[in-house]
Parts: structure tokens; sequence; C-alpha cells
């Protein structure tokens, strides 16, 4: 069972603003930086976002992570059909001493 | 550049035990910490396991503690992870991940997450 919650799914056109949220709790969002992955069906997940809005080298600016209190977001700008895939929200849960996922946002490009 | 390579994956009896390695390269093994995740077919990512970059500290979820064990050679560049008493709910894809940030030698082990992943091993346990 899944810590920390995201919306199922979430869709845009291309061209759109995309945002998924996250939501934890005082023991992992609220004490620890978030991560965001990327990730498609058979391959092994990208890190598109870590310590809440670091963005990797590589890693296009269209996305961009923030986090408030025990919440997080992940907003994909000008959206393109490359960027349909799951997309997981992640941190340190210090409560439990252990890294929690999110239970991850389908993105779709319509 | 950095690259994880998983082996040890395959289909076993439920009942029986297995060890993944993740050989490691490209980067600073000996200062890192490095992370052990599974994907259940048709689930969300599970995080399984943490070991410090000394090979000190050792974190696990729930699920696996008691049965599964990380461990470490920093002489090879290598992570592994001792699965026992596997049953049918450990199918899995199982990935290796390196911690973002190094460690520092000295001061309380911190986890932040991982970067880089390897490609996986899939694990199937047949009943």
């Amino acid at each position: 069972q899944s810590v920390l919650t995201q919306s199922p799914s979430a869709s845009g056109t291309p061209g759109q603003r995309v945002t998924i949220s996250c939501s934890g709790s005082s023991t992992n969002i609220g004490s620890n930086t978030v991560n965001w992955y990327q990730h498609l069906p058979g391959m092994a997940p990208k890190v598109l976002i870590h310590s809440n809005n670091q963005r990797p080298s590589g890693v296009p600016d269209r996305f961009s992570g923030s986090k408030s209190g025990t919440s997080a977001s992940l907003a994909i700008s000008g959206l393109q059909s490359e960027d349909e895939a799951d997309y997981i929200c992640a941190a340190w849960d210090a409560g439990r001493n252990t890294y929690v996922f999110g239970t991850g946002t389908k993105v779709t490009v319509l | 550049q950095v690259q994880l390579v998983e082996s040890g994956g395959g289909v076993v009896q439920s009942g029986t035990s297995l060890r993944l390695s993740c050989a490691a390269s490209g980067f600073s093994f000996t200062t890192y910490g490095m992370h052990w995740v599974r994907q259940i077919p048709g689930e969300g990512l599970e995080w399984l396991a943490v070991i410090s970059y000394d090979g000190r500290n050792q974190h696990y979820a729930d699920k696996v503690k008691g049965r599964f064990t990380i461990s470490r050679d920093n002489s090879k560049n290598t992570v592994f992870l001792q699965m026992n008493s596997l049953n049918p709910e450990d199918t899995a894809v199982y990935y290796c991940a390196k911690e973002i940030y190094r460690g520092i030698a000295g001061s309380v082990y911190y986890y932040y997450g991982m970067d880089v992943w390897g490609q996986g091993t899939t694990v199937t346990v047949s009943s």
C-alpha cells in the first residue's frame, strides 16, 4: 500500500501544461525532499526531478517540481507525445525508515 | 557513464532462495548508498532495501524484512540482494539504483532517493 497519494490519471493536448500532485505526511514529504520519476513500460524508471525541484542534466526544462508542506507537484509544460508515461513521486519516510513511492499518475497526451 | 547492471534473476520454485547482483561502473561506488526496488506485474514501484556507502547501515521494507538481505562488496563495485523463502508474490522485475548524494564519512546516514537505475532483472517464483 503506497504511502504517497497521486491522482491515477492526467491528460492534455500537445502544448498544454499538466500538473501532477503528490500528497504525503509530515514524516515523508513534510520532512524530506521529493523526487519524481518517469516510468515507461518495460524500461527502467528515469529521474526527472530530485531534491524537490532539481532537474538532472538532460531533462528538458519543460519539467519542473515544487513542494509545499506535505504535498508536492510536478508540472509538465509544452506537453509532447513522448511524455506519455507513468509519473511517480517518492521520498524518504523518516517515521518508517523506508523509501516510499507514490501510487503513480498515468499521463495521456490526447 | 554511470551504469548499473543487474543479474541473477530467473525462474525458481516457491520456498527457495535467489541472490541478485548489481555491478556498478562509471562513478565512485564506495561513496554512494545503493537501493533495490521492484515492480510486481500490474503494480507500481515497491522499494525494498537500502545500504549505506560503507555497508554499515541498512534499512528494509516491512514486507521483506527478515527474508531479504542487502549487502555490498566495495572491492568489486557490486551490491547484492539475497532473497530467501521466495513466494509467488515476489515475482517482479528487480532494479538496483544509486543514491542521489554521496555519503559523508563520520556523519549520520541519510538517504534521499535514487537517481540512476539499472535495467532490471526478472524473478519469477512458481508455486
